[in-house]
């Protein structure tokens, strides 16, 4: 089984600063990787995956990610972030037909 | 709205009852999976169906816990005898599989199952 870990639950940051929200995951093999958020009381949406190629990958709202394969890494970041951007935010991992996600990391985004 | 769906969306119970919820995914999408989720974790994976056949179990999921997909469209998932700890979030997403490697997974609202 795969396992992904989101070393950050929660993350305050004031409006218009870059963030960068950490994912970790366990495998010696290669899996495909994505972020998803979601809203207060909305389903979960995905931001952006990596399946292959480029190592930086870029993804709606801003959002970008580098698939880092030695450190087994998948960091989010956002250079400038809004209050929209205020939301739960999981790291997946797609492994042998299933995906794991990670626990979550809450975002606040403080005017 | 063409989106995933989930009915009811929000439901209680007391312990011992049978539950049963209603998953209907984007109709061209021949993948449905079926997650848990509660307070402070992500979405744990309990099962996935290719069109009608369900090709994986978690053995997290009890054999209080069955689901199926009939006809390969709209998806059950029941719970009998439900426990406290099964109250939780119950997500249902689907996805368009066309071979090797996964593609994007659309999600539905959920159903929020409280157990008293």
């Amino acid at each position: 089984a795969q396992s992904v870990t989101q070393l950050d639950s929660q993350v305050p940051v004031f409006e218009e600063a870059p963030v960068e929200l950490r994912c970790n995951y366990s495998s010696s093999v290669s899996v495909y990787l994505f972020w998803y958020v979601q809203y207060p009381n909305q389903g979960l949406q995905l931001l952006l995956k990596y399946l292959s190629g480029s190592t930086l990958v870029k993804g709606i709202n801003g959002f970008e990610a580098e698939f880092n394969k030695s450190q087994t890494s998948f960091h989010l970041r956002k250079p400038s972030v809004h209050i929209s951007d205020t939301a739960e935010y999981f790291c997946a991992v797609y492994f042998g037909n299933q995906f794991y996600f990670g626990t979550g990391t809450s975002l606040t985004v403080i005017p | 709205d063409t989106g995933v769906s989930q009915d009811p969306r929000h439901k209680i119970t007391k312990r011992g009852q049978n539950v049963t919820f209603r998953c209907d995914p984007i109709s061209e999408h021949n993948r449905l999976y079926w997650y848990r989720q509660t307070l402070g974790q992500g979405p744990e994976f309990l099962t996935y169906f290719q069109n009608e056949a369900q090709l994986e179990k978690s053995r997290l999921l009890s054999d209080r816990f069955s689901a199926e997909r009939p006809k390969g469209s709209f998806s059950t998932l029941e719970i009998q005898r439900t426990e406290q700890g099964d109250s939780a979030m119950y997500l249902c997403a689907s996805s368009l599989h066309p071979g090797t490697g996964p593609n994007e997974q659309f999600f539905g609202p959920g159903t929020r199952l409280t157990v008293l």
